[in-house]
């Protein structure tokens, strides 16, 4: 079955760095992908969907400059947490789905800033 | 605005019995439906679904029913096991909006021996 894989699963970084994780479906091609973001005991709340040679488009309240995602081929996504602070810190999560298919998750990234 | 809920942030089961998650959504627009099974450091992993033109799905020993004049859904696990304990989440989505799915806040499962 369709696989997306996600890396990296576990960062640890000082605050004021920037900290890139990338999104890949591994066995087709991705139009659209979707960037979550989940703090403890809350639930998934989308981020931003990012669309293949085209900008992404962010939910209320999330920073574009903040977090920018990059879907610069149909099997590639990636989220850029930029100038981070321990206020970012969280689990970070993307998902793509084959046309007519059902969402596939990649396995998460959980941040740390220090 | 929770759009999506899941009112029990945990539940313990002996294994063998019936475990019933339970979800309501608000939005009227969500028109179909998912639970996603989640264990630590991994991504969820989609267990089963259902459109709002259906009451009832049913997929081995998973079953969720669909309540749209209560806007209510829940799953069910029978015979629960142990490795059904994780973190179970439901999703709503509506089709029109080209899968952007809302999530609940999850449900914890244990099932016990």
């Amino acid at each position: 079955g369709a696989v997306v894989s996600q890396h990296p699963s576990w960062v640890i970084c000082k605050s004021g760095t920037s900290v890139k994780i990338e999104c890949r479906s591994l066995d087709f091609q991705a139009t659209t992908m979707f960037w979550y973001r989940q703090f403890p005991k809350q639930s998934l709340m989308l981020m931003a969907t990012s669309n293949e040679g085209s900008k992404a488009t962010y939910e209320q309240g999330v920073e574009k400059d903040k977090f920018l995602i990059n879907h610069a081929s149909l099997t590639l996504s990636t989220l850029t947490v930029t100038s981070a602070h321990p206020e970012d810190s969280s689990f970070y999560i993307c998902s793509a789905s084959r046309r007519g298919e059902k969402l596939f998750f990649g396995s998460g990234t959980q941040l740390s800033v220090l | 605005d929770q759009q999506v809920k899941q009112n029990s942030p945990s539940l313990s089961v002996q294994e063998g019995r019936i475990s019933i998650l339970n979800c309501d959504y608000t939005n009227s627009m969500f028109d179909y439906f998912l639970w996603y099974k989640k264990y630590p450091a991994e991504g969820p992993t989609f267990l089963i679904s259902i459109s709002s033109i259906k009451d009832k799905n049913e997929d081995g020993r998973f079953t969720v029913f669909l309540n749209k004049s209560a806007k209510h859904l829940s799953l069910h696990i029978v015979p629960s096991q142990p490795g059904d304990s994780a973190v179970y989440f439901c999703a709503a989505i509506s089709t029109g909006t080209a899968s952007k799915l809302t999530f609940g806040t999850g449900t914890r499962l244990q099932v016990t021996l």
